[in-house]
């Protein structure tokens, strides 16, 4: 484990459910992120949260929506998703915004289908 | 733009064999440049992180170079192992705005 624990490891949903992904982090870090990583496609950021605040939303679709209520948690809300967004989410931790610098901590990802 | 480009895309090598991963970057100002490994289905791991001043550092069989004038790093793998196969990401962020960029990866694939 590396200290960023995502849930659940695999998700299918249907276009009409609703579902979250959770994230946990257990280092002391301020930041955390969302990733989204297609089938053979590099990482894509998603949403960037320090100290709880979102400072980076990388015009993504509001049928995801983010939740951060503390330093050490972060949601993944999902609504009326396309089967184009199966695709792996990584949930990220980092020291700081800036601290973004000194590398990340991933997760192991939560594999999305829609069906 | 700050762009990170990395080859080759893909590599397929025999176990027992060596082999070098490249990163050419344009990110400025630089911060540090790292190295993850990716393993099918998982999360990214750290293998190196390399500082301005640094121009090579180990993590076992794993030895990174980084030459920030020419602004490009290698990635080179010794005595590949069949759990070597993976995707290795090269990840280089400024100093300012503390941003990332991600390079595509290179998929290694190792043959018994």
């Amino acid at each position: 484990e590396t200290g960023v624990t995502q849930t659940p490891r695999h998700l299918v949903m249907g276009m009409t459910n609703k579902k979250s992904l959770k994230c946990e982090q257990h280092l002391g870090h301020n930041a955390m992120y969302w990733y989204k990583q297609s089938a053979k496609k590099p990482l894509e950021l998603m949403f960037v949260y320090n100290f709880k605040e979102q400072t980076e939303n990388n015009s993504v679709p509001s049928r995801f929506s983010p939740e951060c209520p503390n330093s050490s948690h972060l949601f993944l809300h999902l609504h009326t998703l396309q089967p184009e967004d199966s695709a792996l989410y990584l949930c990220a931790s980092s020291q700081g915004d800036r601290g973004r610098s000194f590398g990340y901590t991933f997760g192991s990802g939560t594999r999305l289908t829609v069906v | 733009k700050n762009q990170v480009e990395q080859s080759p895309q893909s590599l397929i090598i025999l176990e027992g064999k060596n082999c070098t991963l490249q990163c050419n970057y344009t990110v400025s100002p630089f911060s540090n440049l790292r190295w993850y490994k990716q393993d099918t289905g998982r999360g990214p791991v750290s293998l190196t992180i390399m500082t301005f001043s640094e121009n090579t550092k180990s993590n076992g069989r794993y030895t990174a170079t980084l030459d920030a004038d020419t602004k490009q790093s290698s990635l080179h793998i010794t005595a590949s192992q069949l759990s070597d196969s993976a995707s290795y990401i090269c990840v280089v962020s400024e100093t300012n705005a503390g941003k990332s960029t991600f390079g595509d990866g290179t998929t290694l694939t190792v043959k018994p």
